[in-house]
């Protein structure tokens, strides 16, 4: 079956930038999509279409896409930003849906 | 305000059955695709199956085929999941979700809005 593949963790200092990556072989077809999840909460949409941010998400969220590889970055990290987070795309024929397997963010 | 309330979590043993629903509000229900997803304890989010607005097309991921059905009813704004020969690899989180999409029910490939999620326990 199709996977995408994140790193586990990711750790940063408040300010500095964080770039969290997401590798897929049909990720050059299908869009990517990015989730972020506080614990107990449900996921939240920061990305869509590789790089477009949904209404009311701050400006420090970005995304991007190159090959294989599609990236979230955050720039200026703040506390609240301490979340796990996932990326989804779909396979190649775009039939099935599939999640990242996560990436913690911690804020030093 | 879009809302998306799941119901019909609990406790159950191995092989058994569980019917989970998801209540819509303030949205066109009848207008969009809409998806389960769980999430294992401590674990990452799976996909588990959608269905188009007009229940035209359903797919489920490969661990859950022919052990859950998903289904709505459109008149009643509200989507369900069957799931029986339940197995422990199937404790979770059961998150309804709507798919994004335009105005004449094409699907856009991601959620837009998420309940809460009910917890779904397989166990003896």
């Amino acid at each position: 079956s199709y996977e995408l593949t994140q790193p586990p963790s990711v750790s940063v200092s408040p300010g500095q930038t964080a770039r969290i990556t997401c590798s897929g072989d049909a990720l050059p077809k299908q869009y990517a999509y990015w989730y972020q999840q506080k614990p107990g909460q449900a996921p939240v949409l920061v990305i869509y279409k590789d790089s477009e941010r949904p209404s009311g998400i701050p400006e420090r969220f970005s995304g991007s896409s190159s090959g294989t590889t599609v990236t979230l970055t955050i720039s200026g990290v703040q506390a609240e930003d301490e979340a796990d987070y996932y990326c989804q795309s779909a396979d190649s024929s775009g039939t099935y849906k599939v999640f990242g397997t996560g990436t913690k963010v911690t804020v030093l | 305000e879009v809302q998306l309330v799941e119901s019909g979590g609990g406790l159950v043993k191995p092989g058994g059955s569980l019917r989970l629903s998801c209540a819509a509000s303030g949205f066109t229900f009848s207008s969009y695709s809409m998806n389960w997803v769980r999430q294992a304890p401590g674990k990452g989010l799976e996909w588990v199956s959608s269905i188009s607005s007009s229940s035209s097309y359903i797919y489920y991921a490969d661990s859950v085929k022919g052990r859950f059905t998903i289904s709505r009813d459109n008149a009643k704004n509200s989507l369900y999941l069957q799931m029986n020969s339940l197995r422990a690899e199937d404790t979770a989180v059961y998150y309804c979700a709507r798919e994004a999409g335009d105005s004449s029910g094409s699907p856009w490939g991601y959620f837009d809005y998420w309940g809460q999620g009910t917890l779904v326990t397989v166990s003896s």
